[in-house]
């Protein structure tokens, strides 16, 4: 079974920190994902990569840089954390044509 | 761009069947469809997916529209624990999902 772990469940930060969103996925997936989630405005992709190294933008990258040196292994970054970025984080995986798995999801407060 | 248009919230009577609504004019001939859905507090979970021919699996069954313009998914008897935001997404490299359709399940 696909397992896609984010690095914490719930995680606290102030304004101004460097902050990492750590994802691992476990079925040698090309392509991963980060989405954030707010109340009434659904899933947004932030980046995404399909292959190590290489990444692409999605419809809100401001604020956010990412890193996959690893296949398993998708990083989001907060270069200086501010309170708008307070939210839901979800990482997701997926090969091809194949379902997306996500993980439980990071629930982020910036102070 | 595979835009998806879906209803922002339908409702249904526990028991009884529901077809979920979307449709995706733009897509392109080789993407698949996807629908996923998401319960409260929770990450999206996968439900179905398809290319031309309809499909049926343990949760649900996938009607595709001869020219694959639209998708009905369809949940043969809702229960409560089916309450969610459902979502209809082309597969693509980028995966963008649309605001989906919330269903409210009626005891």
């Amino acid at each position: 079974d696909v397992k896609v772990t984010q690095s914490s469940r719930y995680l606290v930060k102030r304004t101004g920190e460097k902050v990492f969103l750590e994802c691992v996925q476990d079925m040698d997936h090309e392509n991963m994902f980060w989405y954030r989630q707010d109340p009434g405005l659904g899933l947004r992709l932030i980046y995404f990569s399909y292959d190590v190294k290489m990444k692409e933008k999605g419809d809100i990258p401001e604020g956010y840089s990412v890193s996959r040196e690893k296949k398993e292994r998708f990083s989001l970054i907060l270069e200086s954390a501010s309170t708008n970025q307070t939210s839901m984080y979800l990482c997701a995986s997926k090969e091809g044509n194949q379902p997306q798995h996500f993980g439980d999801g990071t629930r982020l407060s910036i102070l | 761009d595979a835009k998806t248009t879906q209803p922002n919230s339908m409702e249904s009577n526990e028991e009884e069947p529901v077809h979920l609504p979307c449709n995706h004019s733009t897509i392109s001939g080789t993407d698949y469809i996807h629908w996923y859905r998401q319960l409260p507090s929770q990450g999206p979970e996968y439900v179905i997916h398809g290319l031309t021919s309809n499909v049926n699996n343990r949760m649900a069954s996938l009607a595709i529209a001869e020219d694959r313009k639209s998708s009905t998914l369809i949940l043969h008897r809702a229960t409560l624990r089916d309450a969610a935001v459902y979502y209809c997404i082309p597969v693509r490299n980028d995966m963008r999902f649309g605001a989906g359709t919330r269903l409210t399940v009626k005891p």
